[in-house]
C-alpha cells in the first residue's frame, strides 16, 4: 500500500534561521496537503498542492509539489517562534483514503 | 475553527470495558472520520463515513466500530478496550472527497487511557 515518509523526525532551529522538511510518496499522488500542529492542539490545515510543479507561499513558508506528483517540500524561512510544531504532510491514495505522514516536529531555539 | 466537538475530552477506562466516543458537526459535511495519533507514527485512520449509515474502514480498524445515524454526529466505539488503544483520537471532517482537493478540519481530540 501507500507509504508516506517525512523526513526529518525532529528539527531544531535557531531563530532566524531557514530550515525545510521532506515527503515522499510511494505512489503517486492526485493532491498533497500540508498541516501543522501547535503542542497540544489538533492539526490545522496549512495549504494544498495539486499540479505537478507546483509552488506556493504563505508568508515565509513555500510549499512546493514535485513533478513527479510523488514529493513535496515545505521551505520556511526566518523561522519564529510561532512556528513551533509538527508539521504533517498528507494524500490520498487510490481509495480516496488520506495517509498522514509521521510528521516532523520543529523546535525553535531563541 | 470548524464547529466540531469531540466527547468526551479526556477518559480513563479499565482494559475491557466498552468505550464510546462522539464527534458532533454543525457544518453539515458529508464526510467524517476518525483518526488516532500515536507518538512516531502521525495521524493513521481508523474508520470513515461518507454519508448517514454510510462507513468504511481505515488502515487501522480492528477493535473498533462506528455508527453514524444523523449528518452531525459520528460514534466511534471500542467494544472492548485494551490497553493498545490508549491515544489521542481525532475527528475531522471534510465537505467532499479528500482525492477531489478538499481539505479537512480536525475536532480538539479526545485523549484516552486504557489501565
Amino acid at each position: 500500500g501507500q507509504q508516506v515518509m517525512q523526513i526529518p523526525q525532529y528539527q531544531h532551529v535557531q531563530e532566524g534561521e531557514d530550515f525545510t522538511t521532506y515527503c515522499n510518496s510511494s505512489t503517486t499522488l492526485s493532491n498533497i496537503q500540508w498541516y501543522k500542529q501547535r503542542p497540544g492542539g489538533h492539526p490545522v490545515f496549512l495549504i494544498q498542492l495539486v499540479k505537478s510543479g507546483e509552488v506556493k507561499k504563505q508568508k515565509r513558508l513555500t510549499f512546493q509539489f514535485g513533478e513527479a506528483k510523488k514529493n513535496s517540500s515545505l521551505h520556511i524561512t526566518a523561522t519564529q517562534t510561532t512556528d513551533v510544531g509538527t508539521y504533517f504532510c498528507a494524500g490520498p491514495d487510490s481509495w480516496g483514503k488520506f495517509q498522514f505522514g509521521a510528521g516532523t516536529q520543529v523546535v525553535v531555539t531563541p | 475553527d470548524a464547529g466540531i466537538t469531540q466527547s468526551p475530552r479526556h477518559k480513563v477506562t479499565e482494559t475491557g470495558t466498552p468505550v464510546t466516543l462522539r464527534c458532533h458537526q454543525t457544518e453539515n459535511h458529508r464526510y467524517m472520520y476518525w483518526y488516532r495519533q500515536d507518538p512516531g507514527h502521525g495521524l493513521r485512520l481508523i474508520h470513515y463515513s461518507y454519508g448517514v449509515k454510510d462507513t468504511d474502514k481505515g488502515e487501522v480498524s480492528d477493535g473498533y466500530s462506528v455508527s453514524r445515524s444523523k449528518t452531525e454526529d459520528f460514534l466511534l466505539t471500542l467494544e472492548s478496550a485494551t490497553s493498545s488503544q490508549t491515544s489521542v483520537y481525532f475527528c475531522a471532517i471534510s465537505e467532499g472527497e479528500l482525492r477531489s482537493s478538499y481539505e479537512q478540519y480536525f475536532g480538539p481530540g479526545t485523549r484516552l487511557t486504557v489501565t
